[in-house]
C-alpha cells in the first residue's frame, strides 16, 4: 500500500516560533511537493523537489523554506509562523519527473497559529 | 504559469442524477489533466485523468474530456451516489519544464438522497 505519511496531524504554535513539518513517503518517489489548501483557494503549491538536495519555488514560497536531506523525507519550514499561515498543509509525492504520473498525498496537517 | 480555473464551486444534484464540473487552464504547453477526490476528513486521491493525445477518456460512471483548442476539460459523473458527496479538484501539468500539477480551487459536489 502506498504512503505518504506527514508527522502531525494537528499542530498548534505560537506566532513567531520556526516550525518544522515533515514528510515521508515509501514508494522511492522522486518528486515531492507541499501544497497549502484554504477554502475557496484550492490547493497552491509552496514548494516542489525532483532530488534529493534540490528545491523549487512553487507559486507561494513566501514565508516558507524546505529541505531535502534525503530521497524519501521532506520538510516544510516556517521560520517565523504568522496568523496567516494558518492553514491545512498537505504533502505529496509521485513517480519520476518528465512522466506525469499520479500523485499521493499525505493525511494532512492542520496548522493553526495563535 | 499556468492558471487553471473550475467552475461551479458549489453543485447539488439529484441521486441518479449526472454532475459536470468544469476547469479552463491558460498554459497551452499543459498536457496531463488529472482529477482528485477528496471526501471530507481524507486525503486527495485520484480518480481519473486524461493526457492531450486522446479526447475523452471513462472509467464506470466517470468520464472526462478534453478540448485542447478550447484549452478546457470536464469531469462527468451519471448515476450519482451519495458516496460521490465530495471536494472534486481539477489540475493540469506540462511534461515539459518543471511539470507541477496546478490545481483548481475545488467543487463541493452535493449528492440529495
Amino acid at each position: 500500500d502506498v504512503k505518504v505519511t506527514q508527522s502531525s496531524r494537528y499542530l498548534v504554535k505560537r506566532t513567531g516560533e520556526k516550525v518544522f513539518l515533515e514528510c515521508v513517503q515509501d514508494m522511492d518517489h522522486e518528486n515531492m511537493f507541499w501544497y497549502r489548501q484554504d477554502p475557496g483557494l484550492g490547493l497552491r503549491l509552496i514548494y516542489f523537489s525532483y532530488d534529493v538536495k534540490m528545491k523549487e519555488k512553487g507559486d507561494i514560497p513566501e514565508g516558507y523554506s524546505v529541505s531535502r536531506e534525503k530521497k524519501e523525507r521532506f520538510s516544510l519550514i516556517l521560520e517565523s509562523a504568522s496568523t496567516n499561515q494558518t492553514s491545512m498543509y498537505l504533502c505529496a509525492s509521485d513517480g519520476q519527473p518528465r512522466s506525469n504520473t499520479e500523485a499521493f498525498f499525505g493525511q494532512g496537517t492542520r496548522l493553526t497559529v495563535v | 504559469g499556468e492558471n487553471v480555473e473550475q467552475h461551479p464551486s458549489t453543485l447539488s444534484v439529484q441521486e441518479g442524477d449526472s454532475a459536470v464540473i468544469k476547469c479552463t487552464y491558460s498554459d497551452s504547453a499543459s498536457n496531463y489533466f488529472p482529477w482528485y477526490k477528496q471526501e471530507l476528513g481524507k486525503r486527495p486521491q485520484l480518480i481519473i485523468d486524461i493526457r492531450s493525445n486522446v479526447g475523452e477518456k471513462k472509467d464506470q460512471r466517470i468520464a472526462v474530456t478534453l478540448n485542447k483548442t478550447a484549452k478546457h476539460f470536464s469531469l462527468h459523473i451519471t448515476e450519482t451516489q451519495p458516496e460521490d458527496s465530495a471536494v472534486y479538484f481539477c489540475a493540469a501539468s506540462s511534461t515539459f519544464g518543471n511539470e507541477k500539477l496546478t490545481f483548481g480551487t475545488g467543487t463541493r459536489l452535493t449528492i440529495i438522497p
